[in-house]
């Protein structure tokens, strides 16, 4: 009941193209859910997060589509870039629980 | 504003021995909460602390313990070492726990 599970592990998208990226979540009382990007050598830093009160958010080139009978959110990369070459990890909590629950990451690669 | 910083940045210990990690949050950050990252098990919650009490904690054994001072400064211990407590430890740093902000972390290397 805890469990995150995203997907997929590893992602090569072109240059440009549109970068996606799968969670799915079982318990029903979380109600906060980041998407962190970590770089080799680095800690995770947080992207965007998104509250179930809202099905879609967007900054910039990054957008977290919710869908919460589904119980599935997902992260979407815009004109993905060589930059964007990261592990992503997607997570869930309880708000001020302080105990987020990690997917396993998703290894993005883009090539130019 | 400084951001969440770790010491030491890395550490190698032999089996058995104990180990002792520090992490400074963000100013006017009350919670700290520690994970563990490994490639196997990816990240996983250790323990959370709040006004230096402990508010959560993970599904990890007693040799994992840690604690938090006035100044929300935090250290997390590991005694008696195992080979396979080899990770990266990170600390996050939030306000009041839900927005967590991670810092570089620690690798310990257990030989």
């Amino acid at each position: 009941q805890q469990q995150v599970k995203q997907s997929p592990q590893s992602l090569i998208v072109q240059k440009g193209g549109i970068s996606i990226i799968n969670c799915a979540y079982e318990n029903t009382a979380f109600d906060y859910f980041p998407w962190y990007q970590q770089f080799p050598g680095k800690g995770p830093a947080l992207l965007i997060a998104i509250r179930p009160d809202v099905s879609e958010k967007k900054e910039g080139r990054f957008t977290i589509s919710f869908n919460k009978s589904a119980k599935q959110f997902s992260l979407h990369i815009m004109d993905s870039q060589p930059g964007d070459s990261a592990t992503y990890f997607c997570a869930a909590t309880k708000e001020s629980q302080g105990n987020l629950i990690f997917g396993k990451g998703t290894k993005l690669s883009v090539k130019p | 504003k400084a951001g969440v910083t770790q010491t030491p940045r890395y550490l190698i210990k032999t089996r058995g021995q104990q180990v002792t990690l520090s992490c400074s949050p963000i100013s006017g950050h009350r919670s700290v909460s520690w994970y563990q990252q490994t490639p196997g098990q990816g990240l996983q919650f250790l323990f959370e602390y709040f006004s230096e009490t402990q508010r959560n904690k993970g599904n990890f054994p007693g040799r994992f313990s840690g604690r938090q001072f006035s100044n929300s400064r935090s250290e997390m211990n590991v005694s008696t070492l195992e080979l396979g407590d080899s990770a990266l430890y990170l600390c996050a740093s939030s306000l009041e726990g839900t927005e967590q902000f991670f810092g570089p972390g620690t690798r310990l290397t257990v030989l």
